[in-house]
């Protein structure tokens, strides 16, 4: 079964404590992506990668680190230095970072700070 | 950089109506469009999409037009059903040579159908 599976789906920190948000697909895609989802805000890109072994910055990334040793695999640490980390995090991925494609989502983790 | 915003941010409806809901837009390369649906508790996902060689898309209830000149696009949805229900985001990017298409979303607008 096709998809992109996140977890957990729900995780509390307390605060000072780093904590990281799994994301895994199995779609064969080349892009992948960490979005923060707060009311009201759409959807505010976090890092993504286009590539195995790279990537890049997007619009919110104080506090947050990614990794990308495997294709299937971006795993997002949520740091202490996150001022305001209490929310719903979407992972998704595409075919590709360049061809304005389908971005599929994971069903998203919701990080609450004690 | 790129913003887009997105109108209304909640919308009533009763069943069987039409909903329209509009987005603008500020960069001019902007050339790819998408409106994503994201139901209660569910993921978001894409519904519509446009890129900028056409002005309108259909397909079956939903369409979406584009005024590139205006620098907005809109989602119509028509004899709107209860399972209509959603929060729908719109999204815009530009494709530079070679580059990453980044898409910028809209802060989204929660439709509501009554029976």
């Amino acid at each position: 079964d096709g998809g992109i599976t996140q977890s957990p789906k729900y995780l509390f920190r307390k605060e000072g404590q780093n904590v990281t948000l799994s994301c895994e697909q199995n779609l064969n895609h080349d892009a992948m992506y960490w979005y923060r989802q707060d009311p009201g805000q759409g959807l505010r890109l976090i890092y993504y990668s286009q590539i195995v072994n790279d990537f890049q910055k997007g619009d919110i990334a104080e506090g947050y680190s990614v990794s990308r040793e495997k294709k299937e695999s971006f795993p997002l640490t949520v740091t202490s230095a996150q001022k305001n980390p209490t929310a719903f995090y979407l992972c998704a991925s595409s075919i590709s970072g360049t061809s304005g494609g389908e971005l599929f989502f994971g069903e998203g983790s919701r990080l609450t700070v004690l | 950089g790129e913003n887009v915003e997105q109108h209304p941010s909640t919308l009533s409806v009763q069943e069987g109506d039409s909903a329209v809901i509009k987005c603008t837009y500020s960069d001019s390369a902007s050339n790819y469009f998408p409106w994503y649906k994201q139901e209660l508790g569910k993921r978001p996902q894409l519904i519509i999409d446009i890129r900028s060689n056409v002005g309108e898309k259909k397909d079956q209830r939903i369409a979406v037009t584009l005024n590139k000149t205006a620098k907005h696009f809109s989602l119509h949805i028509t004899e709107t059903q209860p399972e209509d229900s959603a929060v729908y985001f719109c999204a815009a990017s530009k494709n530079p040579l070679g580059g990453y298409n980044k898409l910028i979303f809209g802060a989204g607008t929660r439709l509501a159908v009554h029976p």
